[in-house]
């Protein structure tokens, strides 16, 4: 079965670069959220989208933006990237913001900053 | 978003059952209870949920109790892939906690062989 595609899978930035995250969602699902999980952290949800307009925001600093694309795939745009900013960065996706069949995450996107 | 309680971590071994405990005294009556695991360095993998009755899958089973401010995830027989970070969610149906799923400090299953 076709589960949630992010790219890339690591990514290594210096300081102050940006770095774009990108995220397809399974066949069919609307709803995407982002996750950022650090070492040793549990995940912590960044921001969600629910077709195509952004439906909730959670601790996502204002250097990062999402959106939602019409085919229903994300980018999560993250600027003057700081050494904090390293972390694995999860996405999910969901039918609806109900999520009643669950939700699938990716494999997620291991950031880097040098 | 209400809070759930579960242990640091806990033990079993291979092939025997493991129950997994979750306190949620303050659920409201629509919130759903989630169960997820995350292995090292993947992602978040969906078990299962459910609102007040006892749910099964091929993965593992929910008791919730009948206050439902508590829940048990039981892994029938647990084998080494089951080791894991076991996170208890609870995700609500309405205001600020619907739809994203809110992680708290979850449980290190250690399965020996």
């Amino acid at each position: 079965a076709a589960g949630v595609i992010q790219s890339p899978r690591h990514l290594i930035k210096e300081k102050r670069e940006t770095a774009t995250l990108k995220c397809y969602p399974i066949p069919r699902h609307d709803t995407v959220y982002w996750y950022q999980q650090g070492p040793g952290q549990d995940p912590q949800f960044l921001i969600s989208f629910y077709e195509k307009m952004q439906s909730d925001k959670g601790s996502i600093p204002d250097r990062f933006s999402a959106q939602q694309f019409s085919d229903y795939h994300s980018e999560l745009n993250m600027s003057s990237l700081e050494l904090g900013d390293s972390a694995l960065y999860f996405c999910a996706s969901s039918l609806g913001l109900a999520g009643l069949q669950g939700y699938t995450f990716g494999s997620g996107t291991r950031l880097t900053v040098v | 978003d209400a809070k759930t309680t579960q242990p640091n971590s806990m033990e079993s071994n291979e092939e025997e059952p493991v129950h997994l405990p979750c306190n949620h005294s303050t659920i409201s009556g629509t919130d759903y209870i989630h169960w997820y695991r995350q292995l090292p360095s993947q992602g978040p993998e969906y078990v299962i949920h459910g609102l007040t009755s006892n749910v099964n899958n091929r993965m593992a089973s929910l008791a919730i109790a009948e206050d439902r401010k508590s829940s048990t995830l039981i892994l029938h027989r647990a084998t080494l892939r089951d080791a894991a970070v076991y996170y208890c969610i609870l995700r609500g149906a309405g205001g600020t906690s619907y739809g994203k799923l809110t992680f708290g400090q979850g449980t290190i299953l250690t399965v020996h062989p």
